[in-house]
C-alpha cells in the first residue's frame, strides 16, 4: 500500500514569511497527526484529527499555526508568520484507528527559517 | 507533567551482540507504549506496541518489556546487525487510549561489524 505522502520535502524561508505543508495519509486511515521534530528531540504532537474533526490541538501555537483536514482526507499545516524557532522537521502521520494504534509517518518536511 | 527519558548517549555495540535500550517515565503509567525506529532524514517506523497489562512482547529479533512498577520499558535487539543502526524512539499514550503519543528523544544505536 502507498505510504503517507508529504510535500515539499524541504523549505527555506525568512522569518515573518508564511509557509504551508501538505499531507496525504494512507487511504482509509481515519486519524491524522501533525508532529514537530526539532533536531535532537523526539516528535511533538501539534494537532490530531479524527476524520475532519480536531481531536486535540492543545500544543498548536494557534497565534501562528493553523491546520485543516479537507473532507477527512488530505491535510495542510500553515505557519504565518514564521519565527526562527519554527525551524524543524514537520511530520505527518496517520493511523487506522479502531483499536489499531500504530502510526505510519511520512518522510517529513524540513523547514529552515532564516 | 509526564517526562520520558531515554539514554541520550549513543549505544555502540558489536555485531551479533544484544542491544538493550531503556525508556523511563514518571508519574502514572501509560495505557500502552510503542517503539519506533528512525533513520536520518526519514519519519519514524513502527516496531512494537506493548500494553499496560502485558509484561513482554516479541517480534523476530526484537523484544520489549514493560515494568509498571519500575516505570520502565526495555527494548532488546538480539543478534544485532549493522543494518540495525538507527535512532530508536519510545512513545507513550497517557491519554487513555486516544493515541495522543508523547515521544522520548530517542537513543542512537550504532552496530559495528
Amino acid at each position: 500500500e502507498a505510504g503517507v505522502a508529504q510535500s515539499p520535502r524541504y523549505k527555506i524561508i525568512e522569518k515573518r514569511q508564511s509557509v504551508a505543508f501538505w499531507c496525504n495519509p494512507i487511504s482509509g486511515h481515519a486519524t491524522l497527526y501533525w508532529y514537530q521534530q526539532i533536531l535532537g528531540q523526539g516528535p511533538k504532537l501539534l494537532i490530531q484529527f479524527q476524520n475532519n474533526g480536531v481531536v486535540d490541538d492543545s500544543q498548536l501555537p494557534k497565534d501562528r499555526f493553523s491546520a485543516e483536514r479537507l473532507k477527512g482526507v488530505d491535510s495542510t499545516l500553515k505557519i504565518q508568520p514564521a519565527k526562527l524557532e519554527d525551524s524543524a522537521v514537520y511530520l505527518c502521520a496517520s493511523s487506522p484507528g479502531q483499536g489499531d494504534e500504530k502510526l505510519f509517518f511520512g518522510s517529513g518536511t524540513q523547514l529552515s527559517v532564516l | 507533567s509526564q517526562k520520558i527519558e531515554q539514554n541520550s548517549e549513543a549505544l555502540n555495540i558489536q555485531e551479533g551482540k544484544t542491544a538493550t535500550l531503556t525508556c523511563n517515565y514518571t508519574n502514572y503509567s501509560p495505557a500502552y507504549l510503542q517503539w519506533y525506529r528512525q533513520d536520518p532524514g526519514r519519519g519514524p517506523v513502527f516496531l512494537l506496541l506493548i500494553r499496560e497489562n502485558e509484561k513482554e512482547k516479541r517480534k523476530e529479533r526484537l523484544k520489549v518489556t514493560f515494568d509498571t512498577t519500575l516505570k520502565q520499558s526495555l527494548f532488546h535487539i538480539t543478534a544485532s546487525q549493522p543494518a540495525d543502526s538507527a535512532t530508536y524512539l519510545c512513545a507513550l499514550d497517557f491519554s487513555g487510549g486516544y493515541n495522543k503519543l508523547i515521544f522520548g528523544a530517542g537513543t542512537r544505536l550504532a552496530v559495528h561489524p
